[in-house]
C-alpha cells in the first residue's frame, strides 16, 4: 500500500492552523498512525488508529478520516511543532511510509 | 518505562554482512507486540525494513526480503537485524521499534556507513 503525504513542504507562522493529507492507495480502514520527527531525533508517535492521540501528545494535535483519505491537524501551529511528519499504514504487510510533510516556519 | 538501544559496528565494508541489536529494557520481548526496524537515509523519508512478533513470525519489506533476517533474542531481551551483501546504498541511521499498526517506542537510531 503506497501511502502519499501532501503537501511535501507547508511554510506557516506560529500561531496558523496545519492541514496535512496522507492517501493511501487502498483502504487501510482506521490503521493509520502519524509521526513527528525532528533533525537529528528518532520519530515521536502522535497519532494512532487515524483519531487517538499518543500519551503526552498536545490537544493542537488531531486526526481524522478512515479508508484512504487522511488528515492531521495542527490547531496552532507553537514553535517546538515545526518538524517533518509522517503517516503509516500497517493495515496489511509490508508495513510503510509516507514520504512526509515539513511544516517549516514562514 | 520502555527503552529501546540499538548498537552495531557504525562502519560496515561493501559485500559485508551488517549485524545490529536493539536491547530492550522495561518490557519482556516475548511478552507481546511486534518489533520492527526502520532505516532512514540522509535527507530521506523513513523505510520500513521489517518486524518479528514475539513468536518468531517475522516479515520484511519485499525490495530487501532476500538480504534481511529479523529475529528475537529471548535470553538477552534483545532484537536483531542481518542484512547481507551491503552496498553504499545501505548507508543510512537504522531504528528499532515496538509495534506494528503504530509503533510507539523507538530508540535513538544507529548510523551505518557501508564504505571500504
Amino acid at each position: 500500500i503506497v501511502l502519499t503525504q501532501s503537501p511535501a513542504t507547508l511554510s506557516l507562522s506560529p500561531g496558523e492552523r496545519a492541514t496535512l493529507s496522507c492517501r493511501a492507495s487502498q483502504s487501510v480502514s482506521r490503521y493509520l498512525a502519524w509521526y513527528q520527527q525532528k533533525s537529528g531525533q528518532a520519530p515521536r508517535l502522535l497519532i494512532y488508529g487515524a483519531s487517538n492521540r499518543a500519551t503526552g501528545v498536545p490537544d493542537r494535535f488531531s486526526g481524522s478520516g478512515s479508508g484512504t483519505d487522511f488528515t492531521l491537524t495542527i490547531s496552532s501551529l507553537e514553535p517546538e511543532d515545526f518538524a517533518v511528519y509522517y503517516c503509516q499504514q500497517r493495515n496489511n504487510w509490508p508495513l510503510t511510509f509516507g514520504g512526509g510533510t515539513k511544516v517549516e516556519i514562514k | 518505562q520502555v527503552h529501546l538501544q540499538e548498537s552495531g559496528p557504525g562502519l560496515v565494508k561493501p559485500s559485508e554482512t551488517l549485524f545490529l541489536t536493539c536491547a530492550v529494557s522495561g518490557y519482556t520481548v516475548t511478552n507481546g507486540y511486534y518489533w520492527g526496524w526502520i532505516r532512514q537515509t540522509p535527507g530521506s523519508g523513513l523505510e520500513w525494513i521489517g518486524s518479528v512478533s514475539r513468536g518468531g513470525a517475522a516479515y520484511y519489506n519485499p525490495s530487501l526480503q532476500t538480504r534481511v533476517s529479523i529475529s528475537l533474542d529471548k535470553s538477552k531481551n534483545q532484537v536483531s537485524l542481518k542484512m547481507t551483501s551491503v552496498t553504499a546504498a545501505d548507508t543510512a541511521v537504522y531504528y528499532c521499534a515496538r509495534g506494528d499498526r503504530n509503533l510507539d517506542y523507538w530508540g535513538q537510531g544507529t548510523l551505518v556507513t557501508v564504505s571500504a
